[in-house]
């Protein structure tokens, strides 16, 4: 079974340019999660989708950050305009239900960097 | 607002040595997951604890979860230089979201 698809896996930017991550969960999974990571912390949830629905946007940045999923299957997140701390590792996972209960799967993150 | 506070935040042991690695809140979880994750990787569930006081052991790691489901710990023994890595407590809330605790960066040397 083909695991969490994320690309590109790196990513350079200055700042106030825009960028755009994508995101293909693995097959079947109704809901699909984007986390932000920074360096020495854990993961913070940004946007959780079921299907093509959002559930959960309170900790997106909306000013400059935007997430979708338009087919209910894979989904692409956005930054623009970018600033120096959004450099993180931004990573994906998916599961097959949002209700509690169910595994997470995390694919391998893409590391922005923002100069 | 829901917290997970991971300690120690680093820790770099010689092989064979045992450790263990703690994980706080003051809130109480419906379960209690840890992760492992390796440098350029997402993380990688090791074990999902949902009852308090309950204790579950994955070859040379122990995990348990407090009687009032606030806290975790995880116990390696014999640390090898395979386990070396990024250890994260998460907690899962009532809503099915997950709290990561900040990490324990694990360092194991030969």
């Amino acid at each position: 079974e083909a695991g969490v698809a994320q690309s590109p896996r790196y990513k350079i930017i200055e700042k106030r340019q825009s960028v755009a991550f994508w995101c293909n969960p693995i097959s079947g999974h109704a809901t699909l999660y984007w986390y932000q990571q920074i360096l020495g912390q854990g993961p913070k949830l940004l946007i959780q989708f079921q299907n093509n629905g959002v559930v959960d946007d309170s900790q997106l940045p909306k000013d400059r950050f935007s997430a979708e999923r338009l087919k209910g299957v894979d989904s692409t997140l956005k930054i623009q305009p970018a600033k120096l701390e959004d450099s993180a590792v931004y990573l994906c996972a998916s599961s097959l239900d949002g209700a509690g209960g169910y595994e997470q799967y995390f694919g391998p993150g893409t590391r922005l960097t923002v100069t | 607002t829901q917290l997970l506070e991971q300690s120690p935040q680093f820790l770099s042991i010689q092989e064979g040595e045992n450790l263990t690695v703690y994980c706080n809140s003051s809130s109480v979880f419906s379960s209690l997951q840890w992760y492992r994750q390796e440098p350029g990787e997402g993380p990688v569930l090791l074990v999902t604890v949902v009852t308090g006081g309950e204790v579950k052991k994955l070859k040379r790691l122990t995990f348990q979860f407090g009687d009032a489901r606030k806290d975790s710990s995880l116990h390696i023994t014999a640390a090898q230089p395979g386990d070396t890595g990024l250890y994260l407590c998460a907690g899962e809330n009532q809503g099915g979201k997950l709290i990561f605790g900040q990490g324990t960066e694990l360092s194991v040397k030969p």
